[in-house]
Order: structure tokens, then C-alpha cells, then sequence
């Protein structure tokens, strides 16, 4: 069983560009959420895809977007960088869109905007 | 709005000394979920235990055991017989559910625990 899987591991972009970031859930999840985690704090939740659909969404503006595919992989896309983007992004994925369901979190996508 | 706080921001004790992670949280609704988290340095979150909130037992596994008060609004960990390889970031987190089934966690700030051999 394969586990979440991110990429890239890191990345380095400067303000005002656009990233892509990707993650692969484990085999059998539907739900993918994504977490944004800057230096010294808790992850902070985006929002979460179920299905394909969007299934909640944190305090984040809309130059955060995402999606997910048929095979439940998912990208979280951030237009118009800013400084304050420079985080830890990590994925997790769940057999299914409950709070009662364990995530299992990927590794995690450091993103440094110069 | 759902808050948690984790007061201790670091932790330092000797191996095998016992050690309690505080989690106190603030929520309007009587539907809740509690977690733990444990981040080592790789950096990916290792889920511990969830908790609703109309389950207040006590829980064991191992070395850790959890002690939910809902009179007080806390949710502590406690590691027995603490070892090197506890040293990470640990996490405690709530969830509310919305009535469209979806719901969103929120983080407290983490407790860095640093177990010295």
C-alpha cells in the first residue's frame, strides 16, 4: 500500500508568480485535505476535496484553489504569490469526508517566496 | 470560533521521566472531534488518537494515555517512561462538523518535546 505522496519536495519562487503543487492519496481514499504550515505554527486547514468536489474551506482567498482528479490525486494551485506563502504545504488523505476518519499526511511541500 | 490552545511551547526532560502536553480548547457546539498529532523532524503528522465529545473515557495505549475533561475544556496528553525517539512536535487538534457534512480542523500551535538521553 502506497502511502501520500507530494511534489516537489521543495520549491523556490518569487512574489507575484503562480505554483502548482501536487499530491497522490493513498490507495483507496476519496478525500484529500490540504494544510498550510508556516515556521514555529500548527497547520493551518485550506480546504478539503471529496469526490472531485470541494467539501469545506478554510480562512484562505480565492488565489488558493484547488482540484482533485478521477483518481483522487489533488493540486493546490496559489496565484499571485506573496512573502507570507512561504510554508510548509502538506496533503492528507482519508478513506472519506468525516473528522471521524484518520488522515494520513504526506510528507509536505516546503515553499520559500523570495 | 474554535480555538485551541497549547500553552507549553517547549517541553525539555530526561529520558524516562513522565510528561503531560496540555490541550485546552474553546467550541459552541456540542458536536466536536479532538486529535493528537505527533510531528517529528521529517515533518510528516502522525495521527495519536480522536476523541468526539460525547466520549469522555480515558485512553491508554502504551506509554500514552489521554485524559478528555469536558467540564474543563481539555484534552491532555501524557507520555509515561518518556524516550529519545518521543522528541517531536506534537499537535492537538478540533473539529466541528457543518451541517453540509463537511468540517474544518483547527491547529493548536504545537508543543515541541525535546527528551534528553
Amino acid at each position: 500500500e502506497t502511502g501520500v505522496t507530494q511534489s516537489p519536495t521543495h520549491l523556490i519562487k518569487t512574489r507575484g508568480q503562480q505554483v502548482t503543487l501536487r499530491c497522490s492519496s493513498q490507495s483507496g481514499h476519496n478525500t484529500v485535505s490540504w494544510y498550510q504550515q508556516a515556521l514555529g505554527q500548527g497547520p493551518q486547514f485550506i480546504f478539503q476535496y471529496y469526490r472531485e468536489e470541494e467539501n469545506g474551506r478554510g480562512n484562505f482567498p480565492p488565489r488558493f484553489s484547488g482540484l482533485q482528479f478521477p483518481n483522487y490525486s489533488s493540486e493546490l494551485n496559489v496565484n499571485a504569490l506573496e512573502l507570507d506563502d512561504s510554508a510548509l504545504y502538506l496533503c492528507a488523505s482519508s478513506s472519506d469526508r468525516g473528522p471521524y476518519n484518520e488522515q494520513f499526511f504526506g510528507p509536505g511541500t516546503r515553499l520559500t517566496v523570495l | 470560533a474554535q480555538k485551541v490552545t497549547q500553552a507549553q511551547t517547549e517541553i525539555s526532560v530526561v529520558e524516562k521521566e513522565d510528561v503531560t502536553l496540555d490541550c485546552v480548547y474553546e467550541t459552541r457546539d456540542t458536536t466536536y472531534y479532538l486529535f493528537w498529532y505527533k510531528q517529528p523532524p521529517s515533518g510528516e503528522l502522525v495521527f495519536l488518537i480522536r476523541r468526539n465529545s460525547f466520549d469522555e473515557q480515558n485512553e491508554i495505549s502504551g506509554r500514552y494515555s489521554w485524559n478528555f475533561q469536558k467540564s474543563t475544556s481539555s484534552f491532555n496528553f501524557t507520555i509515561t517512561a518518556s524516550q529519545v525517539v518521543d522528541s517531536a512536535v506534537y499537535f492537538c487538534a478540533l473539529s466541528e462538523v457543518t451541517p453540509g457534512g463537511s468540517y474544518i480542523p483547527t491547529f493548536g500551535r504545537g508543543t515541541s518535546l525535546i527528551v534528553h538521553p
